[in-house]
């Protein structure tokens, strides 16, 4: 199975702030990986597809960049609803697999 | 809009089986993948089991295989996961959802309570 790690677990920061989180992969996944955001008490959001796709409706502050086994998730302005935890996918082959996760709170 | 909603959750005894039901709606849902995603109180996301919009394949995380089946009825536009042999371990929420195409999960439920305990 595809193993995915997620760095840091947890970061501190403060509205408008660039916040970076990044995932890494077991071994080659291409750019098939998705990131989503949870807010406590919600289901999942997806975010980003294929690495680098913006999915419909989700804001411009969000982008990722990678292939292979690295990549990055940015939030370019952090606002008020990002307060979340984020979590890394890879879609290359099952299972499926997520990353541990990375929770933003407020510094 | 697309809409997912998951019945069949509840309390159950170790050893016991439980069914999930999802209810589809808002797309068409038989030219669609879909999938069981569960999360433990407190704990990450875990991929739980797939399957194509014909059902002509399904996949299994090895935690459930032998244990789980997860099938669809287009008809009904609905989806199921019947779990047997339950341990302490599958207890968490399970999400329905849909995949965009390409393996992520583009539509959540609001997923589904099940508790395994004696």
């Amino acid at each position: 199975d595809i193993q995915m790690t997620q760095s840091p677990s947890s970061v501190s920061a403060s509205v408008g702030d660039r916040v970076t989180i990044t995932c890494r992969a077991s071994q080659d996944i291409r750019r098939f990986l998705a990131w989503y955001r949870q807010k406590p008490g919600k289901a999942p959001i997806l975010l980003i597809y294929g690495a680098s796709s913006l999915q419909s409706g989700v804001p411009s502050r969000f982008s990722g960049t990678g292939s292979g086994t690295d990549f990055t998730l940015t939030i370019s302005s952090l606002q008020p609803e990002d307060f979340a935890t984020y979590f890394c996918q890879q879609a290359y082959t099952y299972p499926l697999t997520f990353g541990p996760g990375t929770k933003v709170d407020l510094k | 809009e697309v809409q997912l909603v998951e019945s069949g959750g509840r309390l159950v005894q170790p050893g016991r089986s439980l069914r999930l039901s999802c209810a589809a709606s808002g797309f068409r849902f038989d030219d669609d993948a879909m999938h069981w995603v569960r999360q433990a109180p407190g704990k990450g996301l875990e991929w739980v089991s797939g399957i194509t919009w014909n059902s002509g394949s399904i996949y299994y995380a090895d935690s459930v295989k032998g244990r789980f089946t997860i099938s669809r009825d287009n008809a009904k536009n609905s989806l199921y996961l019947q779990m047997n042999s339950l341990s302490v371990e599958d207890t968490a929420l399970y999400y329905c959802t849909r995949d965009n195409g390409g393996n992520s999960i583009d539509y959540w439920g609001q997923g589904t309570l099940v508790t395994v305990s004696s």
